[in-house]
């Protein structure tokens, strides 16, 4: 079953922090956040495992929570550059399942 | 460089004629599988692989058929396309089980008339 992601978008200006969020109904052992810009190929942010361990890229950072079987991604202090489509993905790679995205759009 | 490469990147063609979509590794990488993106619905898992020879179904493969025969190659078959199956396709492949990144293709948009 898909994971659910929120919000579907989000504007933000440069600087500002943000939120998204990824929930699964079904118990989590890891996820994976990839970034999609417009046009190009999911690229791969990071991975985190059971045990609520946060992980880091850059200012993004993620942090999981098997308990209430939900991960979420914060972008702190946003860049131009981090405009794109991020998905979270749960389960292993032999039966990944993808959120439908959400929509983040960084403006000057 | 490490890469996954599809070809092609744009196809437009017409309902029923068969088409082969390839994707290649470089990485060595046991583990290969295909997805297909829709708006709104995010990317769906069409068939994957864990090895030469092992293939299976993901959530959506009606239509669709793949092979396995070499480790780094893994085409999507339409063997007899509509235009239902019109969309954006992504191979991807990862070092193995469990919990490794994929690495996505740069895709391949197909436009079934």
């Amino acid at each position: 079953q898909q994971p659910v992601q929120s919000p579907q978008a989000v504007i933000l200006r440069e600087g500002e922090d943000a939120v998204i969020n990824c929930s699964s109904s079904k118990a989590l052992y890891s996820v994976h956040w990839y970034r999609q810009k417009h046009g190009e190929a999911p690229v791969f942010l990071m991975i985190l495992l059971k045990g609520g361990e946060q992980k880091g890229h850059e200012k993004i950072s993620a942090s999981f929570n098997e308990k209430k079987q939900q991960s979420s991604l914060y972008l702190t202090a946003s860049q131009l550059s981090y405009s794109g489509t991020y998905f979270c993905g749960t389960g292993k790679a032999s039966d990944m399942r993808f959120g439908a995205g959400t929509r983040l759009t960084v403006k000057p | 460089e490490a890469q996954v490469t599809q070809n092609p990147r744009y196809l437009i063609t017409v309902t029923g004629k068969k088409l082969t979509v390839t994707c290649s590794q470089n990485m060595n990488h046991e583990y290969m599988s295909w997805y297909r993106q829709d708006p709104g619905l995010g990317l769906r898992q069409i068939y994957y692989s864990m090895n030469v020879e092992v293939t299976d179904k993901g959530d959506v493969p009606e239509g669709y058929k793949v092979s396995r025969k070499e480790k780094r190659n893994f085409p999507l078959i339409l063997e007899s396309p509509s235009p239902n199956q019109t969309s954006l396709y992504f191979c991807a492949s990862s070092p193995g089980r469990g919990n490794q990144p994929q690495h996505f293709g740069d895709g391949t948009r197909l436009s079934i008339l």
